[in-house]
């Protein structure tokens, strides 16, 4: 398909399991990015990249959650040591790049995966 | 500290009954404004983005405005398929910032 889409879709581990979390992005998008939704909340930005470089990582909530996107394509986001308050849907979006005019600002979403830590 | 609050949380109409969507922000240097729309079990999808003061753009039902504190999401005569969670992001820096949303369900 051309969307962008995230494996896999339901990831249950049990506290303190090491979890990793797959983008692949629309092909060309130079830009991905990873949010986190908790239940009834917007998304909440987590990390940027654009091409293989990590240009913001600000919104990582701890030193266990690690982004990388080592071509420039798919991109793995890894929990460590889970606990139960990373239970979220993560969301990862791509645009084709991130300047410039609406085109190529506008983000497509994947469809998530849904993490239950128990 | 950025924010951006999005009202009513939920909203409920009949089916040709107009009504807006309102989003405000406290953000420095905002370079845009975004309106998506999310169904149950799937990621945003993308609606709209808003650049400056007095901007408007239309797709369909649906109308948004901005202005310097904040962005109007209009429907006009809705239908049960407008019936979605509306978000507000804004791009400040290299991040979004989201709203958490206004459940919007359309009455047949």
């Amino acid at each position: 398909g051309a969307g962008v889409s995230q494996s896999p879709r339901y990831k249950v581990a049990k506290r303190g399991q090491d979890v990793a979390l797959r983008c692949d992005p629309i092909s060309g998008h130079v830009s991905l990015f990873w949010y986190q939704q908790a239940l009834g909340q917007g998304p909440e930005f987590l990390t940027y990249f654009q091409n293989e470089a990590q240009l913001d990582k600000s919104g990582l909530p701890s030193d266990r959650f690690f982004a990388e996107r080592p071509e420039g394509s798919v991109s793995t986001l890894k929990i460590q040591r889970t606990q139960q308050e990373d239970s979220a849907v993560y969301l990862c979006a791509s645009s084709l790049a991130w300047s410039g005019t609406e085109t190529y600002n506008e983000q497509f979403f994947g469809p998530g995966t849904r993490l239950t830590v128990l | 500290e950025d924010q951006v609050t999005q009202s009513p949380e939920a909203l409920r109409l009949q089916e040709g009954e107009s009504s807006s969507l309102n989003c405000s922000y406290t953000v420095s240097g905002l370079r845009g404004l975004f309106w998506y729309r999310q169904d149950p079990g799937k990621g945003p999808e993308f609606l709209f983005t808003l650049y400056s003061a007095g901007e408007e753009k239309e797709k369909e039902r649906l109308k948004a405005t901005l202005t310097k504190k904040e962005s109007f999401l209009h429907i006009t005569a809705p239908k049960p398929e407008d019936s979605a969670t509306y978000l507000c992001a804004v791009h400040a820096g290299n991040q979004f910032y989201f709203g958490t949303g206004t459940s919007l369900t359309v009455i047949p």
